[in-house]
């Protein structure tokens, strides 16, 4: 499987700032995610990272929170945007592999005040 | 939009015993995947049955998936201390997008020594 990380592990921020999140992959993949788990929850969608065009946003995420980057086949981040309270979550990147599994990083802990 | 239900939404058994978790869904899917999330850390994969399967082994673990009832389980054998965590089974479908996952509520699974 592919071997991921992300930066930074975690962090805390004050509201209105934003902060952007790096996910690098050790070997070239053609799909990537971002995904978020709010507080004792599950994980949601948040958009399909696409390298070389924007990235594809679900419902109820939208590009000027989200901003996301995919210069190329192995990195990509994700901004969070005038952030707010709500927005603390923990962060996930995934790719999938060859075989179809999806596979994820070890997720960014964010905390805003 | 689609998400499975999982049931129970906790768990808590002796090591040694085996573990069932249910997870159920509402649309035709293309692949169900399990995973495994120790104290909010990332997932780790587990396994990937695909919607013409019905059953896979892996090591201790053993998935079935009943495409008529919609509806897969997990069986953890001889189950250990260390496999305390949450587990979320996650489907993608035609209605949802390939690889796009939906996961399910999750099994918080407590395996006391």
């Amino acid at each position: 499987s592919a071997v991921i990380s992300q930066k930074p592990s975690r962090d805390i921020c004050q509201r209105g700032t934003s902060l952007t999140i790096q996910c690098q992959v050790d070997s070239q993949v053609t799909m990537m995610f971002w995904y978020r788990q709010q507080p004792g929850q599950s994980l949601t969608l948040i958009a399909t990272a696409n390298q070389g065009s924007e990235a594809t946003y679900e419902s109820g995420f939208v590009i000027d929170k989200f901003p996301i980057s995919r210069p190329n086949l192995t990195f990509s981040t994700l901004t969070v945007s005038n952030m707010s309270p709500e927005d603390s979550s923990i962060y996930l990147c995934s790719v999938v592999g060859l075989a179809g599994e999806q596979f994820f990083g070890p997720g960014t802990r964010l905390t805003v005040l | 939009s689609q998400q499975g239900e999982e049931d129970p939404q906790a768990l808590s058994i002796q090591e040694g015993e085996n573990a069932t978790m249910n997870c159920s869904y509402k649309t035709s899917i293309n692949n169900l995947q399990w995973y495994r999330q120790n104290s909010g850390r990332g997932l780790v994969h587990l396994i990937l049955i695909r919607s013409n399967e019905r059953e896979k082994h892996s090591g201790r673990l053993r998935v079935t998936l009943d495409t008529s009832k919609k509806s897969s389980s997990l069986l953890i054998t001889a189950s250990r201390a260390a496999d305390t965590a949450s587990y979320f089974c996650a489907t993608d479908s035609l209605y949802t997008g390939f690889q796009k996952l939906v996961f399910g509520t999750g099994t918080r699974l407590l395996v006391s020594p």
